[in-house]
């Protein structure tokens, strides 16, 4: 089955400065990745997800790549604030019914003002 | 709000009790989970729910007792549990076939003395 590896656990940048959150995948016929990010006490919500015919995507101040070759993807938030603290989690899935969704450890992300 | 709520938020229970959870979504999904989120774990899925069929059961102990009587509610029986089970129980829904996504949420916190 499917194994998802995320780096680094825990994440400590300056307000400003940029993130990156990388993970690595097994199973060759995932298609599907999305971040999901979980505030202290409140539930993961999607922010972001790339399929595997793209190589990138943005949305304003946050990017996912995708390396197929590789089996990898990672999420870059720039220009960070207090408010992106929070724990990210990718994921990796087949997509539809054929699979579902097999998380990462997460990454807990502290941006100090 | 996401449209998924779970009932109760916070659970402490003893060894011998019998418990259950419950969680409704409001979104029209087809497809209901239960994941198990620990410390310092990936969001372990638990169950899946397919048009009120289950699809999935991830290895999980007998313990655990999931019921999904519509496409719109969807329970997690407990009894007899161990206190490493003490956890935070995540239930989600999607869309089957579309795009994956999976709407959480608050969760239910469950301690187990």
């Amino acid at each position: 089955g499917e194994n998802v590896e995320q780096h680094p656990s825990t994440l400590s940048v300056q307000e400003g400065d940029s993130a990156v959150i990388k993970c690595t995948y097994s199973d060759s016929a995932s298609n599907y990745f999305p971040w999901y990010k979980q505030e202290l006490g409140k539930r993961p919500q999607l922010i972001i997800d790339i399929r595997s015919n793209v190589g990138e995507k943005k949305d304003q101040r946050i990017a996912v790549t995708l390396n197929k070759t590789a089996k990898h993807f990672s999420l870059h938030i720039t220009e960070t604030q207090p408010e992106d603290s929070a724990v990210y989690f990718c994921a990796a899935s087949r997509g539809g019914s054929q699979g579902n969704l097999i998380f990462g450890k997460g990454t807990k992300l502290s941006v100090k003002p | 709000e996401t449209g998924v709520t779970q009932t109760p938020r916070h659970l402490v229970m003893g060894m011998t009790n019998k418990k259950s959870l419950k969680c409704e979504q409001h979104l029209g999904h087809n497809a209901m989970y239960w994941y198990k989120q620990s410390a310092k774990k990936p969001l372990e899925l638990m169950f899946v729910y397919s048009l009120e069929e289950r699809v999935e059961n991830n290895s999980v102990p007998s313990r655990f007792s999931p019921e999904c009587p519509n496409s719109s509610h969807l329970f997690l029986h407990l009894h007899t549990l161990q206190p490493e089970d003490s956890a935070l129980y995540l239930c989600a829904s999607s869309q089957v076939r579309l795009t994956g996504e999976l709407f959480f949420g608050e969760g239910s916190r469950l301690t187990v003395l």
